[in-house]
């Protein structure tokens, strides 16, 4: 079992449905990040928060919504979404400032939208 | 250009063998250097950070050529359980981002 655990581990949604994804971490680390893994495509990074505070928005589009409440918890609000944005949604956490010891993952959410 | 490149594979080999992996990065800047283990199905974990000097952990050692800004992973005696896809990342200077590539598929056959 890792530190940093994701809820739902799967997800079927419809276009017109709105659900969100949640993620908690229990290593005392303060930033948080969400990537999207598709087939055949490397990890592209969507959300940063670092001290609960978000400092990066790769371009996602809107129908993506991040929340961060505290340094321990981070969801990603989901609504009108494509099919195209069925992949898996890995969230990540670090000790801000500590990225030269990497990143703690999640077990992801593999995310189908029909 | 990718900030990335790996070459995805796969690499078929059989067990014993020893296999190699490498990976380029665009960022002359960037400083930290990582492998991810990824198995199929599950989140990437982080498998050894990467030094100047070049670092060994077991059967695996990990190189840095900062000059031809290339990454590379060798992997000795090959077992089964090796089998996954092997993740370069670099981190992106002056951030806590990691930048991933698209991994290189390992396949170890008996």
């Amino acid at each position: 079992e890792t530190g940093v655990t994701q809820t739902p581990r799967h997800l079927v949604m419809g276009m017109t449905n709105k659900k969100s994804l949640k993620c908690e971490q229990h290593l005392g680390h303060n930033a948080m990040y969400w990537y999207k893994q598709s087939a055949k495509k490397p990890l592209e990074l969507m959300f940063v928060y670092s001290l609960e505070e978000r400092v990066e928005n790769n371009s996602v589009p809107s129908r993506f919504s991040p929340e961060c409440p505290n340094s321990s918890h981070l969801f990603l609000h989901l609504h009108t979404l494509q099919p195209e944005d069925s992949a898996l949604y890995l969230c990540a956490s670090s000790s801000a400032g500590d990225g030269n010891y990497g990143y703690t993952f999640g077990s992801g959410t593999r995310l189908t939208v029909v | 250009r990718k900030e990335v490149e790996q070459d995805p594979g796969p690499f078929n080999v059989p067990e014993g063998a020893t296999v190699a992996f490498n990976c380029t990065y665009s960022n002359s800047a960037s400083q930290s250097f990582f492998w991810y283990r990824q198995d199929c199905r599950k989140e990437p974990k982080l498998l050894m950070s990467v030094y100047s000097s070049g670092n060994e952990d077991g059967r695996f050692t990990a190189q840095l050529n900062r000059a031809s800004q290339y990454i590379s992973l060798l992997i000795r005696d090959s077992k089964l359980s090796d089998s996954a896809t092997y993740l370069c990342v670099v981190l992106a200077p002056n951030t806590d981002k990691l930048i991933f590539g698209t991994g290189t598929r390992l396949q170890v056959f008996p």
